[in-house]
């Protein structure tokens, strides 16, 4: 069965400190991956998606990016944080060549930036 | 571009009462719609889909929502609420962005009484 693994889960850091929330998934391959942000009292906006190994497409324009440098894997970084970086950041996968209609989500990360 | 608009943050009910959170949604293509549960400390899980079969559609854990295309509704109803069903709900829409992507609501957070 397919799992999905995403940490830290929780992650306190100043501003302007670097960032690297890392995402596995693991019994599928070549699956679409995706980064969503849930910021306190906010629905989820998708930052990243990626439908293969060095593919990566940006929803928003933002201090992060992300990185698949691997089939099954999944990294979102920061060079420098802003407090409104803040929030609950969830990796989440796809079965590839489908219209992306069911995801499945990791247990997320809360990220404080102080 | 499609959005989803979900009516009430919060909705409180006390145990065994119906249970009703509102979904409306915009797109410009047919909608896939979707049910999405987030239980405290963990990722989100598919409750339920619409894909244009029938548009009554039952879920997991006694959930069902019905699409109504004459409103761009699919609200989430369960005719009697358990303590377990406390969490956060959101709906999302299939967009018709590249990559169909999902969009997702703000979120409803259900709180249940006892």
């Amino acid at each position: 069965s397919q799992t999905i693994h995403q940490w830290p889960a929780t992650l306190v850091q100043p501003v302007g400190s670097p960032l690297s929330l890392e995402c596995t998934v693991e019994g599928t391959s070549n699956p679409n991956l995706y980064w969503y942000r849930q910021a306190a009292g906010r629905g989820l906006q998708l930052l990243f998606y990626s439908v293969g190994i060095g593919q990566i497409s940006s929803e928003v324009p933002q201090n992060l990016s992300a990185s698949r440098p691997q089939d099954r894997q999944f990294i979102l970084s920061s060079k420098k944080l802003l407090l409104s970086d803040s929030g609950f950041y969830l990796c989440a996968w796809s079965q590839s060549g489908t219209t992306n209609e069911k995801l499945f989500f990791g247990s997320g990360t809360q990220l404080s930036v102080l | 571009a499609q959005s989803v608009t979900q009516l009430g943050s919060h909705v409180s009910v006390s145990e065994g009462a119906l249970v009703l959170l509102r979904c409306n949604y915009s797109s410009s293509v047919p909608p896939y719609l979707f049910w999405y549960v987030q239980y405290p400390n963990q990722g989100l899980q598919l409750l339920l889909k619409y894909t244009s079969a029938a548009t009554l559609v039952k879920g997991i854990n006694g959930f069902e929502a019905e699409f109504k295309k004459s409103e761009t509704s699919f609200h989430l109803t369960k005719p009697s609420a358990h303590m377990s069903d406390a969490a956060e709900y959101f709906c999302a829409v299939r967009g018709d962005n590249a990559g169909n992507m999902l969009t997702f609501g703000g979120g409803t957070r259900l709180m249940v009484k006892p």
